[in-house]
Formats: C-alpha cells, structure tokens, sequence
C-alpha cells in the first residue's frame, strides 16, 4: 500500500528564519498532495495543496515544491513567525482508493 | 463554511465496552473518514464511506466498524473496548473524490481503562 515519510518528526528555528520539512511517497500514481496545520487543541486545516502537473506551488509565505521523478515533495515556510507553531502532516492522495495516507507530522516550533 | 461535528470531546469507557463515535457534516459531503491520532504515528485512516451505507477499510480497521445510515452521519463503534484503543479520533468529510480538502472534526479524546 501508499507509505509516506515525513521528516523531521520535530522543529525549532528561530523567529523570521526559513523551516522546510519534506515527504516522500511511495505509489507513483499519486497526483495530489496536501499539507495540513493542526494547533494545539485544534483540528487540522488544509493549508495547502499541489497537484502532480505543476512543481511550484506558493501562498504568501508558504510554498510547496514537488519531485514527482523522486517522488517527493516539501513545505516551505519563509520569515516564520510565532503562530506558525503547529504540527504539520504532508498526505499524498492513494490512486484509485479515494482516500489520503498522512506522514507522521512535524512538530514546528518557532522561538522568539 | 463546513461544519463537521462529534459527539462527544472526552470519553472514558472501561474495557470490553461497546462504544459510539458519532460525526455529522452539514455540507452534503459525499465522503466521510474516521482516523486515529497517535503521538509520532500520524493520522491513520481506519475506515471511510464514499456513500450512504457504503464502507471501505481503511489502514488499521481491526477492532473497529462503522455505519452510514444518512449522507450526514458516519459512526465510528469499537464492539468490545480495549486499552490499546486509546487515542484521539478524528473524523473527517470531503465534498467527493480524496482529491479535495478534508474537513476535520474537533476530535473525540477516548480513554480506556
């Protein structure tokens, strides 16, 4: 079945320094590869998505990049600030089975 | 705005009792998810529903099974509680294909003793 890796499991970096965490899947007939947000407390939340026909993906100071070749992707955060502070799960979509597998999450903590 | 919703935030079952996780979505989503939460493990898929009295398994289905009597309901029952099935539950909804944003639930915290 679909497996993704995610690391690292935790974060720290300094507040307005850049955090990159990366994902690699295993079913190449992936396309569709998600992040999700959680808070403490909270649920998760879509933050953003990507799709297999583009490499690039950016929302203000988020970003996603895809490697479909290495079958793997990343999540980049540039000048973090302090509600950036989150668990973050990369998932990849399960060809043909209608459901998303997750990484195990990255525990990101921004110091002030 | 989705709103998904759970039965219950904090549960405490003793072993060997039947319990009920209950979600409601009120967007007419067509799929609905149950995960578990794990420290270090993820969010791991243990069943899902693609239609009203449809289910598929999911990662880690054993010990578990489901219902979907109404578009908007999807209950997660544990048949005979066990210690090693405390967790935090998820559910979650999407509008069709695993291609979309899933909406997740506030989570149902189970302890079992």
């Amino acid at each position: 079945g679909e497996n993704v890796e995610q690391h690292p499991s935790t974060l720290s970096v300094q507040e307005g320094d850049s955090a990159v965490i990366k994902c690699t899947y295993s079913d190449s007939a992936s396309n569709y590869f998600p992040w999700y947000k959680q808070e403490l407390g909270k649920r998760p939340q879509l933050i953003i998505d990507i799709r297999s026909n583009v490499g690039e993906k950016k929302d203000q100071r988020i970003a996603v990049t895809l490697n479909k070749t290495a079958k793997h992707f990343s999540l980049h955060i540039t000048e973090t600030q302090p509600e950036d502070s989150a668990v973050y799960f990369c998932a990849a979509e399960y060809q043909g089975a209608q459901k998303l597998v997750f990484g195990q999450g990255t525990r990101l903590t921004i110091n002030p | 705005d989705v709103k998904v919703t759970q039965s219950s935030r904090y549960l405490v079952k003793r072993t060997g009792e039947k319990v009920f996780l209950e979600c409601v979505q009120d967007m007419d989503h067509e799929n609905m998810f149950w995960y578990r939460q794990d420290p270090g493990l993820g969010l791991r898929l243990i069943y899902f529903s693609y239609d009203v009295k449809m289910k598929e398994k999911g990662d880690i289905p054993e010990g578990y099974s489901v219902s979907r009597e109404k578009k908007e309901r999807f209950s997660l029952i544990l048949e005979s509680a066990s210690t090693n099935q405390t967790s935090m539950y998820l559910c979650a909804s999407s509008l069709t294909s695993g291609r979309e944003t899933q909406y997740f639930g506030p989570g149902t915290r189970l302890l079992v003793l």
